[in-house]
């Protein structure tokens, strides 16, 4: 069974930053893109990253681009997402989903259980 | 960007009845859509790709259809499960990759 962990989140103050994890299991991560993906509360999906089966291909939102920083480490079957200069409106629960092998075919299957992160003062 | 635009925002049915949930693309997205399920306190999980092909698990009552910016999710023979929000995804033309607002489906 496929399983995707994610870690990192919390509290954090405006301009601060924070690294989210995404551990992977029963998959074989290299293969395959992965994203990243916020909910702010009570609100709809919202897509923030996506990183291809080798790092060749990055994309970001234009609401994060410049701030956030996707990487991904397919030694250790783990994706990460580098977030600075938080602001309020960063406030989410991030998951993180498997894409495709192919990157331009990209729905989002499975997802991880989320972690959220807070950004007050 | 394409935007995804959902209707209703909210629907109300009854138990055993069939439920039809819209979702259009503000241009055309050929059949590269997506349907997922997401319940409260969980994670959203992938019903539907391609528009209509139910993905590993997903019961034969959940059926996608259309093409070009016009797209349905029916969930036949509601059962108490699937009373959750449903959001539909382009994945055509990206990035960005874009979800529709959501549609509710609560118990009438």
């Amino acid at each position: 069974e496929v399983q995707l962990v994610e870690s990192g989140g919390g509290l954090v103050k405006p301009g601060g930053s924070l690294r989210l994890s995404c551990a992977g299991s029963g998959l074989t991560f290299s293969r395959y893109s992965m994203n990243w993906v916020r909910q702010a509360p009570g609100r709809g999906l919202e897509w923030v990253s996506s990183i291809s089966s080798n790092s060749s291909y990055i994309y970001y939102a234009d609401s994060v681009k410049g701030r956030f920083t996707v990487s991904r480490d397919n030694a250790k079957n783990s994706l990460y997402l580098q977030m600075s200069s938080l602001r309020a409106e960063d406030t989410a629960v991030y998951y993180c989903a498997r894409g495709r092998f192919n990157i331009e075919k990209n729905w989002f299957d499975p997802w991880g259980q989320g972690t959220l992160v807070t950004v007050s003062s | 960007e394409i935007v995804m635009t959902q209707s209703p925002a909210t629907l109300s049915v009854s138990p055993g009845e069939t439920a039809t949930l819209s979702c259009r693309a503000s241009q055309s997205i050929n059949v590269n859509l997506a349907w997922y399920q997401q319940k409260p306190g969980q994670a959203p999980r992938l019903l539907i790709y391609g528009a209509s092909v139910r993905a590993t698990g997903i019961p034969a009552r959940f059926s996608g259809s259309g093409s070009g910016t016009e797209f349905t999710l029916t969930i036949s023979i509601l059962q108490s499960e699937d009373f959750a929000v449903y959001y539909c995804q382009q994945y055509n033309n990206w990035p960005p990759w874009t979800f529709g607002q959501g549609t509710k489906v609560e118990i009438k």
